[in-house]
């Protein structure tokens, strides 16, 4: 069965510095995968993609993520934190194939501390 | 194009009620998701419906119902409400033209936070 995992409940980061943010996911079959942003008291937001094109994806808000199979990795980067930056993020996980659900994460809350 | 959008933004009921939420899709799209979220279990499928026909379901027990009509809108119910059963729940709809289940982008509702006292 598929799997994603985001390792880190809560990060914090100082304001202007890296953002780094885990997931690993588990399939037999590289999924295509997605990293969505919540803010408080809303939906879900797309923030990036990958649906097996290039491995280096770049999204929103100036964040992008890299897929590496040889480490089931696709983790969410941002070379400078702004304080609007603060929320949940989450990473999930579809079959290419179709037919399946999304599959997330349990979710990273970001702090962004000025 | 207007968003997702699904009424009512909050609820309150209590242990043993019913309730019913309700999910407009974007124009056009034909795929509604629903999940629930919680702080503990994190974003759940509950189910998915395209075209008046539930096409997966997870594995939430049979309180949990959802049906969609022919203009694509959906609702879903939960009977016998429990503790538990408070969340927020999000709709997600997506347009999957061919009708073939494949992967097609999902766009997302604000959701309904239920709770249940």
């Amino acid at each position: 069965a598929q799997s994603v995992t985001q390792l880190g409940s809560h990060v914090s980061v100082s304001e202007g510095a890296l953002v780094l943010l885990r997931c690993n996911y588990s399939s037999s079959v590289p999924p295509y995968l997605f990293w969505y942003v919540q803010y408080p008291n809303q939906g879900l937001q797309l923030l990036l993609k990958y649906t097996s094109a290039a491995t280096l994806v770049k999204g929103i808000n100036g964040f992008e993520a890299e897929f590496k199979k040889s480490e089931t990795s696709f983790h969410l980067t941002k070379p400078s934190a702004h304080m609007s930056d603060a929320a949940e993020y989450f990473c999930a996980a579809i079959r290419p194939s179709g037919n399946t659900p999304l599959v997330f994460g349990k979710g990273t809350r970001l702090s962004v501390i000025a | 194009k207007a968003g997702v959008t699904q009424t009512p933004r909050y609820l309150i009921k209590t242990r043993g009620q019913q309730v019913t939420l309700s999910c407009s899709p974007i124009s056009g799209h034909r795929s509604v998701s629903w999940y629930q979220q919680t702080p503990g279990q994190g974003l759940q499928f509950l189910f998915e419906y395209f075209s008046e026909t539930q096409r997966n379901k997870g594995n939430f027990p049979g309180r949990f119902s959802g049906r969609q009509f022919s203009n694509s809108r959906s609702e879903m119910n939960v009977s016998t409400l429990e503790l538990g059963d408070s969340a927020l729940y999000l709709c997600a709809s997506s347009s999957d033209p061919q009708g073939s289940g494949s992967y097609n982008e999902q766009f997302f509702g604000p959701g309904t936070r239920l709770t249940v006292l």
